[in-house]
């Protein structure tokens, strides 16, 4: 089965700063989209940014970019300048594109900020 | 546009009660899940459905059943609950294998 894993329980950056948040994943398949989810107090999931594994441009949102390390399996957050609004609960997630339907989620990273 | 919509937002069940929670979709997507997360953890499928009339297992379905009749509605059921089963609980859906858009939970707690 596929495994996500958030090896940062909690983060923590000072407002206006840049923090980084991991993931790795562990697929056999070649073909996959990734996620970042946001989960703030109101326990709402709000999609962060969304990435195809075909695609080798990192995806970019707004504050939000990934570095995403196909042969390392890896698929870090870099949230840029970072506001009050960002502290939240930040999982990574992964389904495969071809095969299955399930989606995999990571165990989530709480981010603080620090005003 | 409602977008994902669950009830109840909050249930207090006793040891050995049922219940079935609601889910509804306004988006005519043809995937919805059934997620719990437990205290500190991510989210772990229960069930899902890729389509009115199929329905499959997830990760941890045992306790649970589901059914989809239309392609809106997607409830989930508790037969005999148990205080294991205290969760919250997260319906989502999508378009195929894009994005997921999820409701905003149901609360459950079983004493």
């Amino acid at each position: 089965a596929q495994t996500v894993t958030q090896s940062q329980p909690e983060m923590s950056v000072q407002e206006a700063e840049t923090v980084t948040l991991s993931c790795t994943y562990d697929t056999s398949e070649s073909d996959y989209y990734l996620f970042w989810y946001k989960q703030p107090p109101s326990r709402q999931m709000i999609l962060v940014i969304r990435q195809e594994a075909y695609k080798q441009q990192n995806a970019t949102e707004n504050r939000f970019s990934v570095n995403f390390q196909k042969a390392a399996k890896s698929f870090s957050l870099k949230i840029s300048d970072s506001q009050l609004g960002d502290a939240a609960m930040y999982f990574c997630a992964y389904v495969a594109a071809n095969t299955g339907n399930q989606f995999y989620f990571g165990t989530g990273t709480s981010l603080t900020v620090i005003p | 546009n409602a977008g994902v919509t669950q009830t109840p937002k909050f249930r207090i069940l006793k040891i050995g009660q049922s219940m079935t929670l609601q889910c509804a979709q306004d988006m005519n997507h043809n995937y919805m899940y059934w997620y719990r997360q437990d205290p500190g953890m991510g989210l772990k499928l229960i069930y899902y459905s890729v389509g009115a009339g199929i329905t499959d297992k997830g990760e941890v379905p045992n306790g649970y059943n589901v059914s989809r009749s239309t392609t809106e509605d997607f409830p989930l059921r508790l037969e005999l609950a148990a205080p294991s089963q205290t969760s919250v609980y997260f319906c989502a859906s999508s378009y195929m294998k894009s994005e997921q858009y999820f409701g905003p939970g149901t609360r459950l707690t079983v004493t």
